[in-house]
């Protein structure tokens, strides 16, 4: 069973489109995340929502709009994409534990492929 | 500022050429250091979870350690297989991890 899904895997569309990519997670999880992989390879965290709620916005500009319906899908809308938006995004959950060790270990999906032609 | 830098940026290695990755951080206030591994084309997958400075966890031919400034994932005696970018992370507050740039391992037959 896959843990955390993500759709589309790979995404290819024109600049100034609207376009959105859909995770689950399976794991009971109460916390998910979406994060940006440059062509570098590195990783950063853009948001994060526990049981529903924005925690963290990394100063993510507001043409990316994340949707949490309920605690086990997290879903990101992009508008009006950009060339600089091609890049990799992964959604990840994890377990944020009230008292230790801390269980904060985050899964993360497959990941989803943007080209913005 | 929270950062995390991980050296070398890339390994060759023979198989059975054992070696170290090292990931150094500044962080206020660590709560946990991740170790993951990823393969191309493919999302990060967990191996290991380390909360304070002596703590050591394995898992086949991989090692992780932690000090108060730096956690070494150790390779012993590797194999093809175990060629992958190996991330390393921090959680410095609750639903924030910050990563390194990770270290692309190759090792060859």
């Amino acid at each position: 069973d896959t843990a955390v899904s993500q759709t589309p895997k790979y995404l290819v569309t024109q600049m100034g489109n609207d376009k959105s990519i859909k995770c689950e997670q399976n794991l009971g999880h109460d916390t998910m995340y979406w994060y940006k992989q440059d062509s570098k390879k590195f990783l950063k965290i853009m948001f994060s929502y526990n049981n529903k709620e924005l925690i963290i916005n990394e100063t993510v500009p507001n043409r990316f709009s994340p949707k949490s319906p309920d605690k086990a899908h997290l879903n990101l809308h992009i508008n009006s994409l950009e060339l600089g938006d091609s890049a990799v995004y992964f959604c990840a959950s994890s377990q944020v534990g009230t008292s230790g060790p801390y269980q904060e270990t985050q899964y993360f999906g497959p990941g989803t492929r943007l080209l913005v032609l | 500022e929270d950062q995390v830098t991980q050296s070398p940026e890339a390994l060759r290695l023979q198989e059975g050429e054992s070696s170290s990755l090292n990931c150094s951080y500044t962080v206020s206030g660590l709560r946990g250091l991740f170790w993951y591994r990823q393969d191309p084309g493919k999302g990060p997958e967990f191996l290991f979870t380390l909360y304070s400075a002596g703590e050591e966890k394995e898992k086949e031919r991989l090692k992780a350690t932690l000090t108060k400034k730096e956690s070494f994932l150790h390779i012993t005696a590797p194999k093809p297989e175990d060629s992958a970018t190996y991330l390393c992370a921090v959680s410095s507050g609750t639903y924030k991890y910050i990563f390194g740039t990770g270290t692309r391992l190759k090792v060859l037959a």
